[in-house]
């Protein structure tokens, strides 16, 4: 079935290093969607990309969608402490349907 | 607005018995989402409704889990009879569907834990 792969599945950063993010589908995505969930808590929308090839920024972090709208990245650049918790990726299939990655749990080590 | 509200927040029982997980999801939104949280298995899409109707339950796991959308404002999840490997965080999400956005509001979660 179509799956979103979502790598590394751990990053552990000093304060003030850079962490990125990877998702990849194994078909056409419509749209991808970012979220983040802090331990302990749940899933909060983050952003949604639609365009192929499209980068949008929110501060320090920067979410690009593939050409071919199969990839993703989130990168964030001078981690803080506050930046700890889970990532998810999650493709949209054009219906209803939203397919989570596994997640990147991020540690920040101050 | 309240945002999605769920109920219990921890719900803990023995095998066999059966546990019902309720969802409010935010007013005005057309689509409501289960989830499944595991260290295992992640976050798995359990069902979704789109204007009350079940539109995909592939991802239930068994016929012990059956989902309920009896209106626009109220959603369970029940499990009968339960077992160990049910375990998990259940999340409820709901989204006010339209071409542009797709994005999701998750409830706070049900903690269940299945002696």
């Amino acid at each position: 079935g179509q799956q979103v792969m979502q790598i590394p599945q751990y990053q552990h950063v000093q304060e003030g290093e850079d962490f990125t993010t990877y998702c990849n589908s194994s078909t056409t995505l419509s749209n991808i969607q970012w979220y983040k969930q802090r331990p302990g808590g749940h899933p909060v929308f983050l952003i949604q990309l639609v365009k192929s090839g499209e980068v949008k920024k929110q501060k320090r972090l920067t979410f690009q969608f593939g050409e071919a709208k199969k990839n993703s990245s989130l990168h964030i650049t001078a981690t803080q402490t506050t930046d700890v918790g889970t990532y998810f990726c999650a493709g949209g299939t054009g219906g209803f349907k939203t397919i989570f990655g596994a997640g990147t749990r991020l540690f920040v080590k101050a | 607005d309240a945002g999605v509200i769920q109920s219990p927040r921890h719900e803990v029982t023995e095998m066999g018995q059966e546990v019902t997980l309720r969802c409010k999801p935010i007013s005005g939104h057309n689509s409501l989402f289960w989830y499944r949280q595991t260290m295992m298995r992640g976050l798995e899409l359990l069902i979704y409704f789109n204007n009350n109707v079940p539109i995909d339950d592939s991802g239930m796991p068994e016929d012990r889990f059956s989902a309920k959308m009896p209106n626009a404002s109220f959603s369970t999840l029940k499990i009968q009879p339960s077992e160990p490997r049910d375990s998990a965080v259940y999340f409820c999400a709901s989204s006010f569907r339209t071409s542009g956005s797709v994005e999701q509001f998750f409830g706070p979660g049900t903690r269940l834990t299945v002696l």
